[in-house]
Order: structure tokens, then C-alpha cells, then sequence
């Protein structure tokens, strides 16, 4: 099984209010990533995990929160939502082989922020 | 920072006739980055089309052929003969195996391809 499974598919938020987002996979990979898509723009790496260790972007780094309990579930909190914060949420999985890493990714989960 | 440039948003194209969807990239924190096309079909998830890791070489996949050119840092996507079936969002992406950039995806903005039948 090469899926990654995200939940919900879709999300209505209020402003200030909290968001968590899951993604889960069963392929034993050692890497998850988690992605923001607007409309019109390039998908954008928020964070990443390294088996228990957590990268953040720079430009992200106070926006998101995430946590991997175990090797097959990630996810992505917003605090406190807003506006901006309404986008498609691209999870992805990947096991380092060789020099390159192929990116499994979920079917997204689109954030709608009132 | 690292950069990738899909220069058309939408493309259309009548189906058996053949297909260009142009990639530039800019990678200034990586010396040799691995160069990707993944695709979006409608309802899906982003899934891999085709990767080349080495300057020169050519991948192939599903009849869509792409050549990493370092000299031109272009990574064209093309086909011959399209059908309906490949109606779908291509995105190029480039990514490098250096500390700090470990497995990170930098994507260009897709481009939405529509044939017609």
C-alpha cells in the first residue's frame, strides 16, 4: 500500500479558532512533510520530520505546529487560524534510497478560513 | 534561495498532437539537484511522472520524455502524441541531499494541461 491518507478532505474554519490536520501513512517511511497550496502558486514545504525530529521553514516557523506521535501519523496545528491561513494542505511521505527521496503525496486537505 | 519556473499556467492542446510544457530552475544552495515532474489528476494526489538525478540524462514515463539540460538548468516536459486521459496539473521540481536542504521539494507553480478530444 503506497497511499498516504489525510483527514479531513475538507475543513471550514472561524477565524481564531484552532486547526488540526492528520495525515497518516503505513509504508514505514521515515520522512513526512507537510506542504501549503494556494491557487496559482508552487506547493510550499512547511515542515518536515525526520523520524523525531522536527524541521520548520524560516518563514513558517511560528505559523505551524506539528507533532508525530509515531512512525505512521503526523500532524499539523494552527493555533489560531486565519484568513491567509485558507489553502490546500499537501501531505507527503518519503524513505531516503540512494541519493534521492521519492515524495509520496496525500490527497490534500482543503482549509477553508471565515 | 532555490527556484523553479513554469512559464505557462494553462495549456491546450488537441488530442494526438504533441506536447510542450516548459521548466527552468534556479538552484543556488545545491550543486547538482535531482529534477522531478509530478502529477495531478483530477481528484488525486500529487504522484511522480518521472526524475532524472543526473545532468545529461533523460527520463521517460507513460510516453512524457524530460531532459536534464545543466547548461540551459531546463528540464522540459514533453510528449508526441497526448490523449485525454493526460488532461492533469504538471508540476517540475527540484530537490538536493545537502544538509539543510535534506529531501526538501522546490516546485514550480504547474501547469494545468486540458485535451480536447
Amino acid at each position: 500500500d503506497t497511499t498516504v491518507k489525510q483527514n479531513p478532505r475538507y475543513k471550514l474554519a472561524r477565524v481564531g479558532k484552532p486547526v488540526n490536520l492528520i495525515c497518516s501513512q503505513t509504508m514505514n517511511h521515515d520522512t513526512m512533510y507537510w506542504y501549503q497550496k494556494k491557487p496559482n502558486q508552487a506547493p510550499k514545504l512547511l515542515l518536515f520530520y525526520y523520524d523525531k525530529i522536527l524541521n520548520r521553514e524560516a518563514d513558517t516557523f511560528e505559523k505551524f505546529q506539528s507533532s508525530r506521535p509515531n512512525n505512521s501519523f503526523c500532524s499539523l496545528y494552527i493555533g489560531s487560524a486565519g484568513l491567509e491561513y485558507s489553502a490546500m494542505y499537501l501531505c507527503a511521505s518519503s524513505r531516503e534510497e540512494g541519493n534521492y527521496a521519492e515524495q509520496f503525496f496525500g490527497p490534500g486537505t482543503r482549509l477553508t478560513v471565515l | 534561495g532555490d527556484s523553479v519556473t513554469q512559464t505557462e499556467g494553462q495549456v491546450t492542446v488537441s488530442e494526438s498532437k504533441s506536447l510542450i510544457i516548459n521548466c527552468t530552475y534556479s538552484a543556488t544552495s545545491i550543486a547538482y539537484p535531482n529534477l522531478f515532474w509530478y502529477v495531478r489528476y483530477p481528484g488525486e494526489g500529487l504522484q511522480l511522472l518521472l526524475k532524472v538525478i543526473t545532468a545529461g540524462q533523460k527520463g521517460s514515463s507513460r510516453g512524457f520524455e524530460a531532459t536534464y539540460n545543466k547548461e540551459t538548468t531546463s528540464f522540459h516536459l514533453q510528449k508526441a502524441s497526448v490523449q485525454e486521459s493526460d488532461s492533469a496539473v504538471y508540476y517540475c521540481a527540484l530537490s538536493g541531499m545537502l544538509s539543510g536542504s535534506f529531501n526538501k521539494l522546490t516546485f514550480g507553480a504547474g501547469t494545468r494541461l486540458a485535451v480536447c478530444p
